[in-house]
């Protein structure tokens, strides 16, 4: 059954620790992303990668990092740094195709920190 | 960089009528894409356009590319209550973006049995 998972569902932290998310995918699809849900607000994109060992910041990339040792796996570290980290975290990977890059989204993960 | 505008934000309607909303962008994008998500879930591909002019359905969701290449719009028909959820329109241009989307801020819909 392809997809993407993302673990876990709701994830709780208290303020000073670094958490690692996990996205998974088995679609065989090369470029992976990470963005970031606020309540009633767009989705607002962290880092991309579009091959393994290379990815790229993308809008609000500070206080966050990432790593691509796998084709599909693409974990997110929400680090100390991250001033405001409580949020819906969404991981989507894409074929590269010469028609478009259609995304695909996991589930998500709930982050609240305290 | 680009902006992606998407109407209206929200909207209440009854069941059975017939939904619209747009994206406008300030610049050109090569692909459209018609997200939906519910409450606490990742979005949902529903259409995706490729081409100016285009003109896809998905059952009772009917999208299109518009010929200037800066706006896309999504049409309901019929609307259920399972319809609920929010919208959101996302475009890419290849030339200036790669495979990044910019995402409009998205239309909540709820429909009123």
């Amino acid at each position: 059954d392809g997809g993407i998972t993302q673990s876990p569902k709701y994830l709780f932290r208290k303020e000073g620790q670094n958490v690692t998310l996990s996205c998974e995918q088995n679609l065989n699809h090369d470029a992976m992303y990470w963005y970031r849900q606020d309540p009633g607000q767009g989705l607002r994109l962290i880092y991309y990668s579009q091959i393994v060992n290379d990815f790229q910041k993308g809008d609000i990339a500070e206080g966050y990092s990432v790593s691509r040792e796998k084709k599909e796996s693409f974990p997110l570290t929400v680090t100390s740094a991250q001033k405001n980290p409580t949020a819906f975290y969404l991981c989507a990977s894409s074929p590269f195709s010469l028609s478009g890059y259609e995304q695909y989204f996991g589930p998500g993960t709930r982050l609240t920190v305290t | 960089g680009q902006q992606l505008n998407q109407s209206p934000q929200s909207m209440f309607i009854q069941e059975g009528e017939d939904v619209s909303m747009n994206c406008t962008s300030s610049s050109i994008f090569n692909t459209w894409l018609w997200y939906k998500q519910d409450p606490g879930e990742g979005p949902v591909l529903l259409i995706a356009l490729y081409k100016a002019g285009e003109l896809t359905s998905n059952g009772r969701l009917t999208a299109q590319f518009g010929i200037t290449r800066k706006d896309s719009f999504l049409n309901i028909s019929a609307s259920i209550p399972s319809d609920v959820g929010i919208y959101f329109c996302a475009g890419r241009n290849r030339e200036t973006s790669g495979s990044r989307l910019t995402f409009g801020e998205g239309t909540q819909l709820t429909v009123n049995p």
